[in-house]
């Protein structure tokens, strides 16, 4: 089964700035199958990226998402405090998600 | 406006069986399979299985003697019972879709708490 391993564990950052999200799989994974999702305490996960690159509906385009192979990578530009959240990445047929970065806006 | 909601009790002794409930509102649960997860605090995600509106099933091959998904389109709602639950089975619990043909999950529940506990 592959596995996603995602890193940083935890980002800490200020409003405005840019978030670098990594995403790895112990193999090789097509890109039709990633996908990122934000999670708030409480709140429904939320998807944000398909197809490793492709913005779901009403998602701002702060949001993008690029990578092939085994890393991928959500990008967050223009941090806003709603942004505060637990982002994973998931592979459509893998029964587990990445672990999660917690991104905290300062 | 599609929403998930899952519902059920949010306490359950070990050994009995955990029963959760998805109702959908919004859209029809046709032509979509059908998800759910858990997520025991502090821990990740896993993807407990899905069910095709239909009616075929793919589970958790860690769950999979365990797990039974249900659907009731009549009532556009479906289901998740886990037998046999130990304090290893607390966890949050979410309801999921995603359209046929696609490789994701469009829309979740917010999650369910359920505490295996005597």
């Amino acid at each position: 089964e592959i596995v996603l391993t995602q890193s940083p564990g935890t980002l800490s950052l200020s409003p405005g700035e840019r978030a670098t999200l990594s995403c790895r799989a112990s193999q090789s994974v097509s890109s039709t199958f990633l996908a990122w999702y934000q999670h708030k305490p409480g709140q429904a996960p939320r998807l944000l990226i398909y197809g490793a690159s492709t913005r779901a509906t009403g998602i701002p385009d702060r949001f993008s998402g690029s990578g092939s192979g085994t890393d991928f990578t959500l990008t967050i530009n223009r941090l806003e405090s709603e942004d505060s959240a637990v982002y994973y990445c998931h592979q459509f047929g893998g029964w587990a998600f990445g672990p999660g970065t917690k991104v905290e806006i300062k | 406006q599609v929403q998930l909601q899952e519902s059920g009790p949010g306490l359950v002794k070990p050994p009995e069986t955990l029963s959760l409930t998805c109702s959908v509102s919004g859209a029809s649960i046709d032509n979509y399979y059908l998800h759910w997860f858990r997520q025991p605090p502090g821990k990740g995600l896993e993807w407990i299985g899905y069910m095709y509106y239909s009616g075929s099933t793919n589970y958790n091959p860690s769950l999979k003697t365990r797990v039974t998904i249900s659907v009731d389109t009549s009532t556009n709602q479906f289901s998740l019972e886990l037998t046999s639950v130990t304090a290893a089975d607390t966890a949050f619990y979410y309801c999921a879709r995603s359209p046929m043909g696609t490789f994701y999950f469009d829309y979740w529940g917010q999650g369910s708490l359920v505490t295996v506990s005597s």
